[in-house]
């Protein structure tokens, strides 16, 4: 089975623009999480999305969002973007929704804001 | 809320030597434990996953203990290697809201020296 695939793997974008990032989990699992992962604050929960709908929320503005599609694909978008945004969001995926499930990680989007 | 130490930032070990990790939680009260390591530039791997009414678990040379009275899980590899100095990251479920999520520790990173 192929794994978690995230893309693009390196985005450079400047303050004030928006960003769109991609995530493909593996095969037949159907909850899509998202981190933010910066050297201060380690991994941080985005949010989590099972059968196309948010099911988990993680204490990020609003400029934070994301969607999940009918395959299971997801997004997740940051408007008006932040020097502070600049971090490693992972995807991870896994076949049940919450925490008693073990996440398989993608390699990562390493977005850098200028 | 809930706050997930990990023993130390950085631990220098003698290969063949056993490697110790700490992981102490408090506020909560989880069902379930996990087990990451974390490669330079690459997402999180799953290792290990214990439940609260289980003492320890075994892989290999990986060993997980979970003392929900102490509120803190040893995460062991014993005989370690170089190939095994990576960041090692304990993670909890977490009820919020009506909603489980799985919260990260910071990591220890973990240096195997021969």
């Amino acid at each position: 089975k192929a794994g978690v695939t995230q893309t693009p793997r390196y985005l450079i974008k400047t303050r004030g623009q928006q960003v769109t990032l991609s995530c493909s989990p593996i095969s037949g699992h159907r909850s899509v999480s998202w981190y933010q992962q910066t050297p201060g604050q380690g991994l941080q929960f985005l949010f989590e999305y099972f059968s196309e709908t948010q099911r988990n929320k993680g204490n990020f503005p609003g400029r934070f969002s994301g969607r999940q599609f009918s395959n299971s694909r997801s997004e997740m978008n940051v408007s008006t973007l932040e020097l502070g945004d600049s971090a490693l969001y992972l995807c991870a995926s896994s076949p049940r929704q919450g925490g008693n499930s073990p996440l398989h990680f993608g390699n990562g989007t390493r977005l850098t804001v200028t | 809320s809930q706050k997930i130490e990990q023993n130390s930032e950085a631990l220098n070990i003698q290969e063949g030597k056993t490697a110790t990790l700490t992981c102490n939680y408090t506020n909560y009260s989880p069902a379930y434990l996990q087990w990451y390591r974390q490669d330079p530039g690459r997402g999180p791997v799953f290792l290990l996953l214990i439940r609260e009414n289980e003492k320890e678990k075994r892989k290999e040379r990986l060993k997980v203990t979970f003392d929900t009275t102490l509120k803190q899980s040893l995460f062991h590899i014993t005989a370690s290697q170089p190939a095994d100095s990576a960041t090692y990251l304990c993670a909890l479920d977490y009820i919020s809201g009506s909603a489980r999520q799985l919260t990260f520790g910071s990591g220890t990173q973990l240096t195997v020296l021969p």
